[in-house]
């Protein structure tokens, strides 16, 4: 069964700082990975995803997570922090015994101070 | 292209009501997913339409059905509604909704049970 683990409910960088944003996964596959971000009151916007072509991976707004599976890690970074980074992130597996559903963590709140 | 649309955005109903909650996927788009959102119990997968049918189920009761026509668009039924019930339900489609794909979610329909 496929399942992830973010570690951290709750994260705090100053701006312009990085930021580091820990997940774990379990899967008995190759898995498909995604970190996917919520806004207050918004839905959610992907902001990347990892299908074995490399590991590391590159986003959109300056994010990119790399793939380590000696660790099952697919922690997201960023260089440097920007207030309109505070949100709420999601590590996703997607289940790879053929359905089209995912998994999510629990969540990760980054608070970004100026 | 437009992405995903959800509506109502909100949604008021007291315990024993019903609800219908509409989802119009990114035109193309032949899956449609959707997911309950609580603080509680996380993003939770409900179930997956394709081509009109449902094709993977989450663990919800009875209670919690749907439906997808043949232009994709997909609807939500929650019958006997109860306070539990309360919570954001949010849709996501995607291309062919083979495992491994990415999701585009909506905004999200906010439900509270009175």
């Amino acid at each position: 069964a496929q399942s992830v683990t973010q570690l951290d409910s709750h994260v705090s960088v100053s701006e312009g700082t990085p930021v580091l944003l820990r997940c774990n996964y379990s899967s008995s596959y190759s898995p498909s990975l995604f970190w996917y971000v919520q806004h207050p009151n918004k839905g959610l916007q992907l902001l990347l995803k990892y299908t074995s072509a490399a590991t590391l991976v590159k986003g959109i707004n300056g994010f990119e997570a790399e793939f380590k599976k000696s660790e099952t890690s697919f922690h997201l970074t960023k260089p440097s922090a920007h207030m309109s980074d505070a949100a709420e992130y999601f590590c996703v597996v997607s289940d790879l015994a053929g359905a089209n559903n995912l998994f999510f963590g629990t969540g990760t709140r980054l608070t970004v101070i100026p | 292209k437009a992405g995903v649309t959800q509506t109502p955005r909100y949604l008021i109903k007291t315990r024993g009501q019903q609800v219908t909650l509409s989802c119009s996927p990114i035109s193309g788009h032949r899956s449609v997913s959707w997911y309950q959102q609580t603080p509680g119990q996380g993003l939770q997968f409900l179930f997956e339409y394709f081509s009109e049918t449902q094709r993977n189920k989450g663990n919800f009761p009875g209670r919690f059905s749907g439906r997808q026509f043949s232009n994709s668009r997909s609807e939500m039924n929650v019958s006997t509604l109860e306070l539990g019930d309360s919570a954001l339900y949010l849709c996501a489609s995607s291309l062919e909704g083979t495992a491994g794909g990415i999701q585009y979610f909506g905004a999200g329909t906010r439900l509270s049970v009175l």
